[in-house]
């Protein structure tokens, strides 16, 4: 059974970067899926941020495109997130998922447990 | 970019009644819907892809329907372990969530 760990810093300064690795267990990162990364303000709903598939391919959220990069390390199994000039509206739950697809559908269908980052001074 | 409204926003409910909740596609998006439960402190778990499809293990009160711009979320009998936020996301192009709809007493 897939596991999906996040890691990384819970407080990050302002105008400074967030970076965080989600280390996948039981599926290996090269098989023909997708892996996303989502988060969740405290109290509010889902955003999508980005994927990437093993080959390097990536897709990102147009709203935040231009602080965002994703990438993923083969060797270790695991994929990466980078947003940069961070601000308080940043402050939130970043989860991990695996994107699962059916034909043309996708979907999230195993994710982590979440890790919280606070932006703050 | 396609926007996925949800409604209602919140809703309570009893153990055993029928619910539905509704979400709308700013532009046609087939069936590329997913529907997805979230439980306080947990992380969400897929219930419906592809509008209809339910995911192995979820229990078949769930049942998702509708294509085009609207798609709803049916549980036939609500269980107190249901009460929770309830996601729908589209996948046509890009990725988008709904705003969330909360289930409660």
């Amino acid at each position: 059974q897939v596991q999906l760990q996040e890691s990384g810093p819970g407080l990050v300064k302002p105008s400074g970067t967030l970076s965080l690795t989600c280390a996948v267990s039981g599926d290996s990162i090269t098989s023909n899926l997708w892996w996303s990364w989502v988060r969740q303000p405290p109290g509010r709903g889902l955003e999508w941020i980005a994927d990437i598939y093993h080959s390097g391919s990536t897709n990102y959220n147009p709203s935040l495109k231009s602080r965002v990069t994703i990438s993923v390390d083969k060797s270790k199994n695991h994929f990466s997130l980078k947003l940069t000039s961070v601000t308080a509206a940043d402050t939130a739950m970043y989860y991990c998922a695996r994107d699962e697809n059916w034909g043309s559908y996708r979907f999230f269908d195993s994710w982590g447990q979440g890790t919280l980052v606070t932006v703050s001074s | 970019d396609i926007q996925m409204t949800q409604s209602p926003s919140s809703l309570s409910a009893s153990v055993g009644d029928r619910v539905t909740i509704t979400c709308r596609a700013s532009q046609s998006i087939k069936n590329y819907v997913n529907w997805y439960q979230q439980k306080p402190g947990k992380a969400p778990k897929l219930l419906i892809y592809a509008a209809s499809s339910l995911q192995s293990g979820v229990p078949s009160r769930f049942r998702g329907s509708g294509s085009g711009t609207e798609f709803t979320l049916t549980i036939s009998s609500l269980q107190p372990e249901d009460f929770a936020t309830y996601y729908c996301q589209q996948t046509y192009s890009s990725l988008t969530f709904g705003g969330g709809t909360k289930v409660d007493i």
